[in-house]
């Protein structure tokens, strides 16, 4: 069955980036949308970007734009999400999820196992 | 971006409770909208989808309403696996953006 499997915990300073990522198994990139939420104490669960291979390019919400890129390598089926400029709020557990159903309805029904980014000087 | 406004933040329930949580979207999402669990340690899981569909292995006791702005999530006959945190996530829109709510966190009376 499909699986998405993470990459494991990172440390990271203020002013860094981080980039997690994201394999898919049982199935290819090119036939899955792959979306990016993050769980923070302060925000609870939050979108962070999404690319879909129907709509061609990536998806950014207005509060993140130019601090997140989610890219792919079809090479290797793995999807990576890169946060930069990070700051003490940016601490949290990092998601990638997908649409396995693929109805009229978008939805997120298979995650992978979370990533903790940890910002702390 | 749609903003998406879930209440109460926080709510106290006995097992064997119903209870009810409200999410309201600032502009008609018609029935674009997914609710979802999330326990700690745990990656979130899906409830119901286009407001009131039944993910597949998901208890009955579950339901969802709503159309347009104001969409609810009932819990009917609580059980303790219930206690958790709930969102709801709009995605309306080509593309859509997949906006969630605060969340609300059931706890144990």
């Amino acid at each position: 069955q499909v699986q998405l499997l993470q990459s494991g915990a990172e440390v990271k300073k203020p002013g860094a980036s981080v980039k997690v990522s994201c394999k898919v198994s049982g199935s290819t990139l090119s036939q899955l949308s792959i979306h990016w939420v993050r769980q923070t104490p302060g925000k609870g669960l939050e979108w962070m970007g999404s690319f879909d291979p129907e709509v061609g390019e990536p998806l950014y919400p207005q509060q993140l734009r130019g601090r997140v890129t989610v890219t792919e390598d079809a090479s290797t089926d793995t999807a990576y999400m890169d946060l930069s400029s990070l700051k003490s709020d940016d601490t949290g557990v990092y998601f990638c999820a997908t649409d396995l159903f693929r109805g009229s309805f978008p939805l997120f029904d298979l995650w992978g196992q979370g990533t903790v980014v940890t910002v702390s000087s | 971006d749609i903003q998406m406004t879930q209440s109460p933040s926080s709510l106290s329930a006995s097992v064997g409770d119903t209870v009810t949580i409200t999410c309201r979207a600032s502009q008609r999402i018609n029935r674009y909208l997914n609710w979802y669990q999330h326990k700690p340690g745990n990656a979130p899981k899906l409830l119901i989808f286009a407001t009131s569909s039944l993910e597949r292995g998901v208890p009955s006791r579950f339901s969802g309403t709503g159309s347009g702005t104001d969409f609810t999530l009932t819990i009917t006959t609580l059980r303790t696996e219930d206690f958790a945190t709930y969102y709801c996530q709009q995605t309306y829109g080509t593309p859509p953006m997949f906006s969630f709510g605060q969340g609300t966190k059931l706890e144990i009376k």
